[in-house]
């Protein structure tokens, strides 16, 4: 099935650990996105990448790195987890369509909570 | 700033129409999208509108005026699976989405 998996689905991280949120996708977007959602907020960009070799800063990009060596593959890495990074994480691609909408497709998130 | 507004909470009863309103004030604007996310799942997407007027897909309708800011999504013939949040998007003239906090329609039979 077409689409987007994220791993892991959930993860309990010590604060000051090392983390990697995986994502890859089939669909041969160009265009890549890492959000996070928090409760009472809308969706908010942390990285993206609109081709592969290629990566652009979000609203939110403290704390977060990224790497796009392919189409396929966007993982997003917390250097050293801090309370304030718990939240749900969404992958997320896009392609420009017919009509030019560039909808996003969603993996299923990965939820993260640092202790 | 940008901002994006849109009711929290909706309670509506199963059979019925509702309408879940969305304005937004961004810089420059490059079209408004509307998501359905069910609780504990990714969002997915709704409708997309560019142009004024109404924009209909089944029991779903979106509706845009960008001289007023305001956007509506609306459901007819409310069936309890419609429970989830509705986000609310803009994408600016940068082409980056601005995102509401979404509206959780409670649907009760």
């Amino acid at each position: 099935i077409a689409g987007i998996t994220q791993a892991p689905t959930s993860q309990i991280l010590a604060a000051g650990r090392r983390m990697t949120l995986r994502c890859t996708q089939d669909m041969r977007h160009n265009a890549m996105y890492w959000y996070r959602q928090d409760l009472g907020l809308g969706l908010r960009l942390i990285h993206y990448s609109n081709t592969a070799g290629t990566t652009g800063k979000g609203e939110v990009p403290d704390g977060y790195s990224v790497s796009r060596a392919n189409t396929d593959d966007f993982p997003l890495t917390l250097a050293s987890a801090v309370p304030s990074q718990t939240s749900v994480y969404f992958c997320a691609s896009s392609d420009e369509g017919a009509s030019g909408a560039n909808v996003l497709t969603f993996g299923a998130g990965s939820r993260l909570t640092v202790l | 700033g940008q901002n994006i507004d849109q009711p929290t909470e909706m309670t509506a009863t199963e059979g019925a129409i509702v309408q879940i309103n969305c304005t937004y004030q961004t810089s420059g604007f490059n079209g408004l999208f509307w998501y359905q996310q069910h609780a504990g799942e990714a969002p997915t997407f709704l409708s997309y509108n560019v142009l004024d007027g109404l924009e209909e897909k089944g029991r779903f309708s979106s509706f845009l005026s960008r001289s007023k800011g305001y956007s509506y999504l609306l459901l007819k013939e409310l069936q309890m699976k419609d429970s989830a949040s509705y986000l609310c998007a803009v994408r600016d003239s940068n082409y980056q989405l601005i995102w509401g906090a979404g509206t959780k329609l409670i649907i009760k039979p």
